[in-house]
């Protein structure tokens, strides 16, 4: 298995600020990726995060609005930019050790309000 | 792109019942499937994980069984109990269904 920690866990943001998640793994990992889960619905993969170059992101999400770090393959921070209210969401980190026989592996997630 | 199609979107049952939540996936072509559990306001815990060369996979009263070939799989949730109420998750990693919301009443 493995332990992930997000920081911060939720938080409650002004309209038009940014702020950055944090997902540290407890091991090293291949594949890291984060999530969003709007109210009442399923999980919207955002962009996997890819180490030491840029994220690859889904249809309907833009690095200028996602920015992603992975600095190394314990580590990865997710940023809001921007925000309104239709940001507000529950983000989720999520890891696999490896690519094709990866276990998904879940952090507890970081529940953001945007007024 | 993978696809991942959920039914029942919800179900409501009294305790005791045997359950099937269904799963299907557009490209056969996976590595494997995983189904979570998530409860309201909770994260996910994973429940059971079939990697592509299994048919099935078993914990206590769940089973889950893959056909790849179909592109199908399904949850069996055997002697349901109210503390099995809860959303149901399936996944061909990365992608998630949109879930099965189960509530067993007593």
């Amino acid at each position: 298995s493995a332990v992930i920690s997000q920081k911060p866990s939720r938080d409650i943001c002004q309209r038009g600020t940014s702020l950055t998640i944090q997902c540290q793994v407890d091991s090293q990992v291949t594949m890291m990726f984060w999530y969003r889960q709007q109210p009442g619905q399923s999980l919207t993969l955002i962009a996997t995060a890819n180490q030491g170059s840029e994220a690859t992101y889904e249809s309907g999400f833009v690095i200028d609005k996602f920015p992603i770090s992975r600095p190394n393959l314990t580590f990865s921070t997710l940023t809001v930019s921007n925000m309104s209210p239709e940001d507000s969401s529950i983000y989720l980190c999520s890891v696999a050790r490896e690519f094709d026989t990866g276990e998904l592996f879940f952090g507890e997630g970081s529940r953001l309000t945007v007024l | 792109k993978q696809e991942v199609t959920q039914i029942p979107a919800a179900l409501s049952v009294p305790e005791g019942e045997n359950l099937v939540l269904n799963c299907s996936f557009t490209d056969s072509a996976i590595y494997n499937l995983q189904w979570f559990r998530q409860d309201p306001g909770k994260g996910l815990t994973s429940l059971l994980l079939i990697q592509s060369s299994q048919r099935e996979q078993t914990s206590g009263r769940l089973n889950a069984s893959l056909d790849k070939s179909s592109g199908r799989s399904t949850l069996y949730i055997a002697a349901s109990q109210p503390g099995d109420s809860a959303t149901y998750l399936c996944a061909v990693p990365p992608t998630f269904g949109r879930g099965t919301s189960l509530i067993v009443h007593p």
